[in-house]
């Protein structure tokens, strides 16, 4: 069974800021690693994803960086911004089921 | 694109009654569904894979009898919590990933706020 590990459970950053967020995986021959974002009442949104045959992927103010040697990955928020508030969730494939195993969350408070 | 909602997106019931809930992907086919639950603060739990035409599968400890899934197409999957409890209270999200998209990509719905009296 897959596990991912996600760090920090909580963290507050000011409107402007780079807001950072880490999760390890298992071993995996699958290659799609999500982040999703959450508002309060609201179901998940896919953010950004990355396939391990690079090593950043960039969209917007979204950066996801990998490394697969370490079986790590990471979302950068840049210009983090109030509105950015909100639960985020990475993801790993389970198998080849199609399913995804999330981490526990990160809740992100931009303070402005 | 890439659209799934949910319904109902809140209902109230009393203890022993059955509640449906419909997840559907609005604006694309879908291989797969995928039901999950949700606690406040807690991460997304799994609770079953279903695919158009065939048996669900249900993650390790979740039952069967008690979360009814039925896959009738590849737009539409249903959920019926059967004689609801209390402790059935949570917030149900499903997702969906398309048939011509990438595997493993997921698209979740609104989620819908079962409370049972």
């Amino acid at each position: 069974q897959q596990q991912v590990k996600q760090s920090p459970q909580s963290l507050i950053v000011q409107k402007g800021g780079i807001s950072i967020i880490n999760c390890a995986y298992e071993n995996t021959a699958f290659d799609y690693f999500p982040w999703y974002q959450q508002f309060p009442g609201k179901g998940p949104a896919l953010l950004i994803a990355i396939r391990p045959d690079v090593s950043e992927k960039k969209e917007g103010r979204f950066t996801i960086s990998f490394n697969k040697s370490a079986k790590q990955f990471s979302l950068h928020i840049m210009d983090s911004q109030p509105g950015d508030s909100a639960t985020y969730f990475c993801a790993a494939p389970s198998g080849n089921t199609g399913k995804l195993i999330f981490g526990q969350g990160t809740t992100l408070q931009v303070k402005p | 694109g890439a659209v799934v909602s949910q319904h109902p997106s809140r209902v109230i019931c009393k203890s022993g009654t059955s509640v449906k809930i419909e997840c559907r992907s609005l604006d694309f086919q879908a291989t797969t569904m995928f039901w999950y639950r949700q606690f406040p603060k807690q991460s997304l739990m799994l609770m079953a894979t279903s695919n158009e035409g065939s048996k669900a599968t249900y993650e390790q400890g979740v039952e069967k009898d008690k979360f009814l899934i039925n896959h009738a197409s590849l737009t539409l999957s249903t959920l019926t919590v059967t004689s609801a409890h209390p402790e059935d209270s949570s917030f149900y999200i499903c997702s969906a990933t398309p048939l011509a998209g990438v595997w493993n990509e997921q698209f979740f719905g609104p989620g819908t706020r079962l409370t049972v009296l």
